[in-house]
């Protein structure tokens, strides 16, 4: 079934920092990507998208390429906030009987320290 | 529009007891589905219902069911509550067919 990766957590950084966070799927067909943001005691939020190979999804400074050759849709964002700290999903969905059922990453934890 | 809105945020139950957890999903929206969110397994796919009919569902056992009503709210039930079901628990919503989730604050449960 399909699957997704992504780095173990906490990643700990200083403000301005650069973010990377790892994300590889393994899916039949072509799924759509997404990346998911949890602040602490609230719900999930959708970051951004791409719904196919070579899609860029952006915002609020995060970015992300769905990369088909490398199975990977790692977010990065240039320089990080202490306001940026949450878990970080990696997911992918993709059709199935009318549903589009997201399969998740186990989350990674940011903490962006002043 | 409104988002998504779980009730109650929180809940303390003992074991063998059941309950009950409710979700109003986004005007228009007619899909909902809930997820267990726990530290060990993350977050895990419980059912999805559409337009009052289940259209999937995960791997948990009978004990967890659910339905949903006529103007898209749906609730999950949970009997005979064991300690392992201490959880997140997560409801979200999409207009019926789209790729995207829509996501309450979930309900925090906790069986003693």
């Amino acid at each position: 079934g399909d699957s997704v990766t992504q780095m173990e957590g906490p990643v700990t950084l200083s403000e301005e920092a650069f973010l990377t966070i790892n994300c590889t799927y393994t899916a039949t067909g072509y799924p759509s990507l997404f990346w998911y943001v949890q602040y602490p005691g609230e719900g999930l939020q959708l970051l951004l998208k791409a719904t196919k190979a070579d899609d860029k999804g952006s915002n609020k400074g995060f970015e992300a390429t769905y990369r088909k050759e490398t199975t990977s849709f790692h977010l990065e964002k240039g320089s990080v906030q202490v306001s940026d700290s949450a878990v970080y999903f990696c997911a992918l969905s993709q059709a199935s009987g009318g549903s589009y059922i997201p399969t998740f990453g186990r989350g990674t934890s940011l903490i962006v320290h002043p | 529009k409104a988002g998504v809105t779980q009730t109650p945020r929180y809940l303390i139950k003992t074991r063998g007891q059941q309950v009950t957890l409710s979700c109003s999903p986004i005007s228009g929206h007619r899909s909902v589905s809930w997820y267990q969110q726990t530290p060990g397994q993350g977050l895990q796919f419980l059912f999805e219902y559409f337009s009052e009919t289940q259209r999937n569902k995960g791997n948990f056992p009978g004990r967890f069911s659910g339905r949903q009503f006529s103007n898209s709210r749906s609730e999950m039930n949970v009997s005979t509550l064991e300690l392992g079901d201490s959880a997140l628990y997560l409801c979200a919503s999409n207009p019926g067919f789209y790729n995207e989730q829509f996501f309450g604050p979930g309900t925090r449960l906790t069986v003693l």
